[in-house]
């Protein structure tokens, strides 16, 4: 069974920073794209980007570029999100998705930053 | 970037009647190597992530129900159920996967009468 695991619900201040994982199962990692989704409370989808799982490359949409950061570990088939230098705006839900159309998702990892 | 529009942002409909929800991009998403448009619907229910119901506007994810079908192209485009269920309240989402940024639209929220 295709399935996409992300870690758990995090609570950060303002300046620091967070790292969010998605652990693949049930396919081929390196094959299909990862994406990043963000979702802000009660708002719609914002599509941050993907990495490349066979060659590692991100490409990040405007307006997550410099404190956002796509990542692999190909070994246990895990793709990561790092936010730095967080702000409250950054309170959203943030998804990992296979492929385009986005066929697989994970749950979701809450980050709240508040002070 | 393309801009992905839906209306309506909410819909009442009755157990049994037809739902239909719309989705308009401000360009052409035609991919011409195969002629298929580049539309995708997910539907997402409350503290769940979004499930693709169609993707190429027209063709259903497998295991989706019959019910759900999409139709349209060059720019305007419709999510119908044909026969609504107590299962199928949720927000619908429209995404254009033609170009980056694969642009959502706002969101339908459909709702039982």
């Amino acid at each position: 069974q295709m399935q996409l695991v992300q870690s758990g619900s995090e609570l950060k201040k303002p300046g620091a920073s967070v790292k969010v994982s998605c652990k693949a199962s049930g396919y081929t990692f390196n094959i299909y794209a990862m994406n990043w989704v963000r979702q802000a409370p009660g708002q719609g989808f914002e599509w941050m980007g993907w990495i490349d799982t066979n060659t590692g490359n991100p490409t990040y949409v405007q307006g997550f570029t410099g404190r956002f950061v796509f990542s692999l570990d190909t070994s246990v088939n895990t793709a990561y999100l790092q936010i730095s230098s967080l702000k409250a705006e950054d309170t959203a839900v943030y998804y990992c998705a296979r492929n385009v159309p986005m066929d697989v998702w994970g749950k979701g990892t809450a980050v709240t930053v508040s002070s | 970037d393309i801009v992905m529009t839906q209306s309506p942002d909410s819909l009442a409909v009755s157990l049994g009647e037809r739902a239909t929800i719309n989705c308009k991009s401000s360009q052409t998403i035609l991919y011409s190597s195969n002629n298929k448009n580049c539309l995708a619907w997910y539907q997402q229910k409350p503290g769940q992530p979004p499930k693709l119901l169609i993707y190429w506007a027209s063709t259903r994810e497998s295991g989706v129900p019959d019910r759900f079908s999409g139709s349209g192209s060059g720019t305007d485009f419709t999510l119908t159920i044909s026969s609504l269920q107590a299962d199928d309240v949720a927000v619908y989402y429209c995404q254009q996967h033609y170009s980056s940024p694969h642009t959502f639209g706002q969101g339908t929220k459909l709702e039982v009468k």
